[in-house]
């Protein structure tokens, strides 16, 4: 069955950088795009962009450009997502999910949670 | 971007009942290539993540319930829940797949009285 297994839980200081993992299992990897999406409870669910698995090719919400960066290791099926020069606004809940052509997430990793505090 | 609003935020109802939860884009999302609308339906159960259970505005996911109904066209959408169940108490979002970035509504809580 289909599965993404995100990384734990990061406590981190303002400034510093953070790097979160989202392995994939059963389905073939290279055949679906991984997005990431934000949660926070103020402002609900916002799609940072996309990984294309097979060329590394990426998709970036504006609002994120210069604040993730998303990589991919297709040897080991997982993708990931780095977040820069933190603050507490990014606190937050980290999902990556897989989505197909049509641009809609049909499995979703369990989260991780991100808390940026000094 | 395309705003996507929801309403209610929030309602209350008793088992057995049916849910109507209303989304509104500021765009259109009916593709005139395929006469289809791009508008997907999540849900998100307390402690756990979203889940996909409507894409193209009413095409069931597989496994999704039949009670779940999703309808709509153009800018206007709905997701019905008939019959209610205590299970059904979770977060619904709905998310437009027309264009970049992908989009979400604010979402609403429901509540099994």
């Amino acid at each position: 069955q289909v599965q993404l297994q995100q990384s734990g839980a990061e406590l981190a200081k303002p400034g510093s950088s953070v790097k979160i993992s989202c392995k994939a299992s059963g389905y073939t990897f290279t055949s679906y795009y991984i997005s990431w999406i934000k949660q926070t409870t103020g402002q609900g669910l916002e799609y940072i962009g996309y990984i294309n698995t097979g060329s590394g090719g990426t998709n970036y919400n504006e609002k994120f450009k210069g604040k993730a960066t998303l990589t991919v290791d297709k040897s080991s099926s997982t993708a990931f997502m780095q977040l820069s020069s933190l603050t507490p606004d990014d606190s937050a809940v980290y999902y990556c999910a897989r989505k197909g052509a049509r641009r809609y997430f049909d499995f979703w990793g369990p989260g991780t949670m991100v808390t940026v505090s000094s | 971007d395309i705003v996507m609003t929801q309403s209610p935020s929030s309602l209350a109802v008793s088992a057995g009942e049916t849910v109507t939860i209303n989304c509104k884009s500021s765009q259109s999302l009916l593709s005139s290539g395929n006469q289809k609308n791009y508008l997907a339906w999540y849900q998100q159960k307390p402690g756990q993540s979203p889940k996909l259970l409507i894409y193209l505005a009413s095409t069931r996911e597989s496994g999704v319930p039949d009670r779940f109904i999703g309808s709509g066209s153009g800018t206007d959408f709905t997701l019905t829940i008939s019959s209610v169940q205590a299970e059904d108490l979770a977060d619904y979002y709905c998310q437009q797949h027309y264009s970049y970035p992908l989009t979400f509504g604010s979402g609403t809580k429901l509540e099994i009285k």
